[in-house]
């Protein structure tokens, strides 16, 4: 199985400041045939499901506000928060989907400094 | 608009089975892969199952081979899940989630069911 090691496990950050979350697969998760890497991001508020933020490593599902990034390939990614809004305070968990089983990510906790 | 309602969910003893049932709509079911993940109290998120769009084809995280069983009924609209010699380490709330690719990558999401296996 794919392991997936998300860094830092928490994070605080002051409203309006940039915050970055990496992770890292055990294995490339990136398919040379269609050129794409099997990874997403999700966003899950306290007492919610997850939210489907971000697959492909880098596109953004409809309706994430674009402050919203993701970046990497191979077997470093890394999500981006451009500017922290209190609506963002949630834990945010990475996923490949390279191959079965799907497998995620710990979780990284942000909140408001 | 797309929803998915998990139902089925309580207290159950070790050894014992459970059934969870998720009702799908807005979509065509039958063009879906569907999938249950769950997620233990305070932890993170585990992928339990899938079932391909006819319900053949089917495949299961280790842990849970050979006691759980995951179906569909597209006539129904609905998604299964049988849990048969449940242990303590199942406790969850799980989660009904539609496959948008067909490649285990989840875009919509039930509010989910909480599973508690407790003596």
């Amino acid at each position: 199985d794919i392991v997936m090691t998300q860094s830092p496990d928490s994070l605080a950050v002051s409203l309006g400041e940039r915050a970055t979350i990496n992770c890292k697969s055990s294995q490339n998760v990136f398919y040379n045939s269609n050129n794409k890497n099997y990874f997403a991001w999700y966003q899950q508020k306290p007492g919610q499901a997850p939210k489907l933020l971000i697959y492909w490593a880098s596109t953004r599902e409809s309706g994430v506000p674009d402050r919203f990034s993701g970046s990497g390939s191979g077997t470093d990614f890394t999500l981006t928060i451009s500017s922290l809004q209190a609506e963002d305070v949630a834990v945010y968990y990475c996923q490949q989907y390279y191959s079965t089983p799907p497998t995620f990510g710990q979780g990284t906790k942000v909140e408001i400094k | 608009e797309v929803q998915l309602v998990e139902s089925g969910g309580g207290l159950v003893q070790p050894g014992g089975s459970l059934r969870l049932s998720c009702v799908a709509s807005g979509f065509t079911f039958s063009d879906f892969w569907m999938t249950w993940v769950r997620q233990a109290p305070g932890k993170g998120l585990e992928w339990v199952a899938y079932v391909k769009q006819d319900g053949r084809e089917k495949s299961y995280v280790d842990s849970v081979k050979g006691r759980f069983t995951i179906s569909r009924d597209n006539a129904r609209n609905s998604l299964y899940l049988q849990m048969n010699g449940l242990r303590v380490e199942d406790t969850a709330v799980y989660y009904c989630a539609r496959d948008a690719a067909a490649h285990n990558l989840f875009d919509y999401w039930g509010q989910g069911t909480l599973v508690t296996v407790s003596s």
